[in-house]
């Protein structure tokens, strides 16, 4: 059972917007400890898509938005292409674990 | 555009030691600002922090692990390696390696490798 808790599965259609979230507690989200998110697409490695809460990389689509308040954390994918299916995941640190912290996942299904 | 490519053993039989190497290219392993981490995914599971390390030999190892780890790292040769030792079934995954920013966050990844752990 993961820290950082995501629903295990989010579904939408081409061109709609499907949010993730990822929920934690005092010793890591809530400690002000930043949060990360990465595209995990069928037979590649996983891809950097979010930094430090509501950054992008150089070349990630603006259709994919970072924001955290509290405890928790939420990726917004608006604009949903087939490409997008595939797994996402959050990341952060844990204090109480020292540790850094993986989400459980979810699958992104584009219907 | 750097690269990371890991190599190593892809059939590790339990209670020996799994040793993973990850080559650097198009760029230098040597910044004071940059970590070198493993990262493993479980079949049918989720990410697993394993740890990192900084050129100038610092590590973090994941508390879960650190009886068993050991994360080095080669300036001349432009790599790091991982060793675990008294490997179980639990161990078998695909080992990811990764460039680390100050901040937590990887940037860059390797493609993985699979090692199984079986008899």
């Amino acid at each position: 059972q993961s820290v950082l808790t995501q629903p295990p599965s989010v579904s939408g259609a081409p061109g709609q917007r499907v949010t993730i979230s990822c929920t934690g507690s005092r010793s890591n989200i809530g400690a002000a400890f930043d949060v990360h998110w990465y595209q995990h697409l069928p037979g590649t490695a996983p891809k950097l898509l979010i930094y430090v809460n509501n950054n992008r990389p150089s070349g990630v689509p603006d259709r994919f938005s970072g924001s955290k308040s509290a405890t928790s954390a939420s990726l917004a994918i608006t604009g949903l292409q087939p490409e997008d299916e595939g797994d996402y995941y959050c990341q952060s640190y844990d204090s109480s674990l020292s540790a850094v912290i993986f989400g459980g996942g979810t699958k992104l299904t584009v219907l | 555009q750097l690269q990371l490519q890991a190599s190593g053993s892809g059939l590790v039989k339990p209670s020996q030691t799994l040793s993973l190497t990850c080559a650097v290219s198009n760029g230098s392993i040597s910044s004071n600002f940059e970590s070198w981490g493993w990262i493993r995914q479980p079949p049918g599971k989720g990410l697993e922090w394993i740890g990192y390390i900084y050129h100038s030999g610092t590590t973090y190892y994941n508390p879960s692990l650190k009886s068993r780890l050991t994360i080095s790292v080669d300036g001349s040769k432009n790599q790091f390696s991982l060793k675990l030792n008294s490997v179980t079934a639990a161990d078998t995954a695909v080992y990811y390696c990764a460039r680390g920013s100050l901040t937590d966050f990887f940037d860059l990844w390797g493609q993985g490798t699979l090692v199984t752990v079986s008899s």
